[in-house]
């Protein structure tokens, strides 16, 4: 499965769309690019995957760059409760594990 | 929605102990898969299993058994715990077709003294 890398931390202020960048330019053709996140003392939670469209879903949106090098997913209004670790993960649909890289810390402020 | 699930949310054992973590997941997943995640180290991948009775070791999986006799329950089984399995364990399942997830529980945090 293809590396990716996030920056290790960003803010945002609440009310505010928060972006978070991913870079997987070494992505294969047939993997898709999936976000988690992860609350302190919780387990990862799915927000959404994509594999060359946008996506959208209730939770956020997911932009894939047409080279499909990088993606950016969209937290529309962020909220205090949105503070956790995103992950950004690439790989074959039906792999069986997901691999989870050091993630972004995205802490929204008041 | 998916609902994972995971006997305990803390557990303290003693060295030596035999420990059972016990995951369910209610939505006819085949594949479930047991991780642990430590400070520095990230989600590091146990064993998985993507059928009844069938297992295959991930990364780290000494000092681990796991037992999946019907298709809703993966037990993670340490026999003999040691301190250095002190560590965050999660359970997750997907469906073997499709791309969806997978889901993970809440996790079970291990203190072993």
């Amino acid at each position: 499965d293809a590396k990716t890398t996030q920056p290790p931390s960003m803010d945002c202020a609440e009310g505010r769309a928060a972006n978070l960048p991913c870079n997987h330019s070494t992505i294969s053709g047939n993997e898709y690019v999936y976000w988690y996140r992860q609350i302190h003392s919780q387990g990862p939670q799915y927000i959404i995957h994509g594999l060359k469209n946008n996506e959208t879903n209730e939770m956020a949106s997911l932009i894939i760059t047409e080279d499909r090098k990088s993606s950016t997913l969209i937290l529309p209004h962020a909220t205090l409760r949105d503070t956790a670790v995103y992950y950004c993960i690439v790989r074959v649909s039906g792999n069986n594990d997901m691999r989870f890289g050091a993630g972004t810390r995205l802490t929204v402020k008041p | 929605d998916v609902k994972v699930t995971q006997s305990s949310r803390y557990l303290v054992k003693r060295t030596g102990e035999k420990v059972f973590l016990e995951c369910v997941q209610d939505m006819d997943h085949e594949n479930m898969f047991w991780y642990r995640q430590d400070p520095g180290l990230g989600l590091r991948l146990i064993y998985f299993s993507y059928d009844v009775k069938m297992k295959e070791k991930g990364d780290i999986p000494e000092g681990y058994s796991v037992s999946r006799e019907k298709k809703e329950r993966f037990s993670l089984i340490l026999e003999s715990a040691s301190t250095n399995q002190t560590s965050m364990y999660l359970c997750a399942s997907s469906l073997e077709k499709g791309t969806g997830g997978p889901f993970f529980g809440p996790g079970t945090r291990l203190t072993v003294l």
